[in-house]
């Protein structure tokens, strides 16, 4: 079944302790995205990347990591958590067009800082 | 820039009756995809339809029709005889074209439909 899995689905941690959440796809997808949605924002890109090694900044970046050293996986770090970014995040994949085909998206993680 | 606006934030309706979710978009592009995603209780998002701006056809699929009107720069989607299993959260998104660069959605604030029994 083609799909996005990421994972945990539900976590909770303390301000400043380190976590990743994974994100892998098994369509053979070039483009990979990071997306978090908060009560009356919408989604918001975080990251994105075109291909393995190619990685670039969406609207709201800050406090985020990532990298992509395989084409099916694309894992999101945060270095230092913070409250505000509590949140429910969606990892995302799309053919080599781009988003002008949609993404595929993953199940969401929700994340809790405290 | 891009930007998509969802203006009706929440919708109360009766079960059979027909609801329509207002979309409107700018884009300076010329070529560029419109979506919609429903996000049920469980959380996940699922694909309800792409739509480019070349194609103004109306569409419908099911219960689901979807009014794309450039003149006016909207894309509204209709649930006829809605039905409680239609709950959710509704995105409408845009994309600019394949462009490099061009891999981003932009979401609209979402609208979230009820329909009560």
């Amino acid at each position: 079944e083609a799909q996005v899995t990421q994972n945990p689905r539900y976590l909770i941690t303390v301000t400043g302790k380190k976590l990743t959440v994974t994100c892998s796809q098994n369509m053979n997808h070039e483009y990979m995205s990071w997306y978090r949605q908060d009560p009356g924002l919408g989604l918001r890109q975080i990251y994105y990347s075109m291909n393995v090694e190619v990685t670039d900044k969406g609207d709201v970046p800050e406090g985020y990591k990532v990298s992509r050293k395989e084409k099916r996986n694309f894992p999101l770090i945060l270095e230092s958590p913070s409250p505000n970014q509590t949140s429910l995040y969606f990892c995302a994949s799309s053919p080599r067009q781009g988003a002008s085909y949609g993404y595929t998206f993953g199940s969401g993680t929700r994340l809790t800082v405290v | 820039a891009q930007k998509v606006t969802q203006a009706q934030t929440e919708i109360s309706v009766v079960e059979k009756e027909d609801v329509t979710l207002d979309c409107v978009y700018e884009t300076r592009d010329t070529t560029y995809y419109l979506f919609w995603y429903k996000q049920p209780p469980s959380g996940e998002l699922v694909f309800l339809i792409r739509r480019n701006s070349f194609d103004e056809q109306n569409e419908i699929s099911g219960r689901y029709s979807w009014n794309f009107q450039k003149s006016t720069s909207s894309f509204n989607f209709t649930i006829t005889a809605s039905q409680v299993v239609d709950s959710a959260v509704y995105f409408c998104a845009l994309s600019e074209g394949e462009r490099q660069g061009a891999q981003k959605l932009v979401f609209g604030q979402g609208t979230r439909l009820t329909i009560n029994p």
